[in-house]
């Protein structure tokens, strides 16, 4: 157990239907980090914030996707108009300053 | 572009076959190289910080090993519960994101 939560464990939506994920990092660790994984792949970085401020975001992150840490706490992903594409592994990884990132155990999306 | 590349993409040992997985990286100025271990259905498992060319770490089974051009995961005399997908991944200087491999799926039979 690295002590990053993250939840739901698993969620399946209608495709179409938004859906928002919370990932609740250790306390400490000011770095949160989303990425996603889909099947036979390595995960892929969608966006990081230090503290509550959204530094870093890939291309992947369309404008159905947001994410947000309000007061750099736990952190919500949010996926809007969910496409069968949208299926995948969506990781959570919390770091403290200049060490390596902790995941947690991720939310599985699949999109019926 | 930064990228990874691991190979194999899969591997089958038997117990006590020691081998190497190989990380083929390119980056524009290395801040760190990264091997995690990932059993299905969950999330990576960290295992080593690599920062330098000529640097060596060791976790009980498993060595790692750096290159400019590449990493190196010795597994000597695996177990079975060694069975797992391993993760290479670079950090690249000034960014934050890590950019990963496609992995290496290993299998250790009894």
């Amino acid at each position: 157990d690295t002590g990053v939560s993250q939840d739901p464990r698993h969620k399946i939506t209608k495709r179409g239907q938004n859906v928002t994920f919370r990932c609740d990092p250790i306390s400490e660790h000011n770095r949160l980090y989303w990425y996603r994984q889909t099947l036979g792949q390595g995960p892929e970085f969608l966006t990081y914030f230090q503290n509550e401020a959204q530094l870093e975001k890939s291309r992947l992150l369309s404008d159905r996707f947001s994410a947000e840490r309000p007061k750099g706490s736990f952190s919500t992903l949010e996926i809007q108009r969910t496409e069968q594409g949208d299926s995948a592994m969506y990781l959570c990884a919390t770091r403290p300053l200049n060490t390596e990132a902790f995941f947690g155990q991720g939310t599985r999306l699949t999109v019926v | 572009e930064d990228q990874v590349t691991q190979s194999p993409e899969a591997l089958r040992l038997q117990e006590g076959e020691s081998s190497s997985l190989n990380c083929s990286y390119t980056v524009s100025g290395l801040r760190g190289l990264f091997w995690y271990r990932q059993d299905p259905g969950k999330g990576p498992e960290f295992l080593f910080t690599l920062y330098s060319a000529g640097e060596e770490k060791e976790k009980e089974r498993l060595k790692a090993t750096l290159t400019k051009k590449e990493s190196f995961l010795h597994i000597t005399a695996p177990k079975p519960e060694d069975s797992a997908t391993y993760l290479c991944a670079v950090q690249a200087t000034g960014f934050q994101k890590l950019v990963f491999g496609t992995g290496t799926r290993l299998l250790v039979s009894p």
